[in-house]
C-alpha cells in the first residue's frame, strides 16, 4: 500500500495567519483526499484533489479558506487560511490504493490556533 | 451523498466479553466498508474491511458482517482485551476512482480488566 509523508506533524499558530500542510506519497495516485478531525470528533472530508484540476470541496468548506494544490501525482498541499481558534483540529490526507480499495492516511497535522 | 450512522457512541465491556458496533449507510452504490481503530494521538489504522460481494469476514478476534439489503454492517470483537480500548470508526465508499471514504461518528470502546 502507499506510504504518505505528511508535515508538519504539529504547529501552534496565531489567529489570522495561514498554515500550509504538505503530503507526499511514495507512488502516483489519481486522487488525494483531505480530512479534518476536530477534537473528539470523527473525520470529515474537506475536499478531493485531482492532479491538474481544481479540488472538489464538500459542503461547508470553501476554496478561499482551504486552498488546495495538486501539482503532480505524488504531492498535495492544503492551506488553512486566516485561522481562528475554531480551526484547531487534526488535518489528514489520504489516498486510495488502486484496485485493492484500501485507503491510507498520513500521520496527521495537529493544528492549534491561539 | 453518502451518510453513515454509527452506534453506540460509547461502549464499555469487561475483559473477555464481546463487543459489537453497528453502522448503517445510505448510498446503495457503496460497496466497500472498512473499520478503523484510532488510538489517542495516532492516525486511524485499518483493522478489517469488507466488500459488497462478501457477507462476513473474520480475522482472528475481529469479524465484520454486511447486510446489503438492509444497508448495515457490524464489527464484532470477541474475547476483548484492554488493548482493544480505542475509538473505532466505520466508513463507506463506492470504491470508484475519486470517491473518498465517508466516516461514521465513532465508538469509544473501553475494556476494563
Amino acid at each position: 500500500s502507499a506510504v504518505i509523508s505528511q508535515k508538519p506533524s504539529r504547529d501552534i499558530c496565531q489567529r489570522g495567519t495561514s498554515l500550509t500542510i504538505q503530503c507526499q506519497v511514495d507512488s502516483q495516485v489519481t486522487m488525494m483526499f483531505w480530512y479534518r478531525q476536530q477534537p473528539g470528533q470523527s473525520l470529515t472530508l474537506i475536499a478531493t484533489a485531482n492532479q491538474g484540476s481544481e479540488a472538489t470541496y464538500e459542503s461547508g468548506f470553501v476554496i478561499d479558506k482551504f486552498p488546495i494544490s495538486r501539482p503532480n501525482l505524488t504531492f498535495s498541499t492544503l492551506t488553512v487560511s486566516n485561522m481562528s481558534p475554531e480551526d484547531s483540529s487534526i488535518y489528514l490526507c489520504s489516498v486510495r490504493g488502486g484496485v485493492v480499495y484500501g485507503y491510507t492516511f498520513g500521520s496527521g497535522t495537529r493544528l492549534t490556533v491561539v | 451523498g453518502e451518510n453513515v450512522e454509527q452506534h453506540p457512541s460509547t461502549l464499555s465491556v469487561q475483559e473477555g466479553d464481546s463487543a459489537v458496533i453497528k453502522c448503517t449507510y445510505s448510498d446503495s452504490a457503496s460497496n466497500y466498508f472498512p473499520w478503523y481503530k484510532q488510538e489517542l494521538g495516532k492516525r486511524p489504522q485499518l483493522i478489517i474491511d469488507i466488500r459488497s460481494n462478501v457477507g462476513e469476514k473474520k480475522d482472528q478476534r475481529i469479524a465484520v458482517t454486511l447486510n446489503k439489503t438492509a444497508k448495515h454492517f457490524s464489527l464484532h470483537i470477541t474475547e476483548t482485551q484492554p488493548e482493544d480500548s480505542a475509538v473505532y470508526f466505520c466508513a463507506a465508499s463506492t470504491g470508484q476512482a475519486g470517491t473518498a471514504l465517508i466516516f461514521g461518528k465513532g465508538t469509544t470502546l473501553s475494556v476494563s480488566s
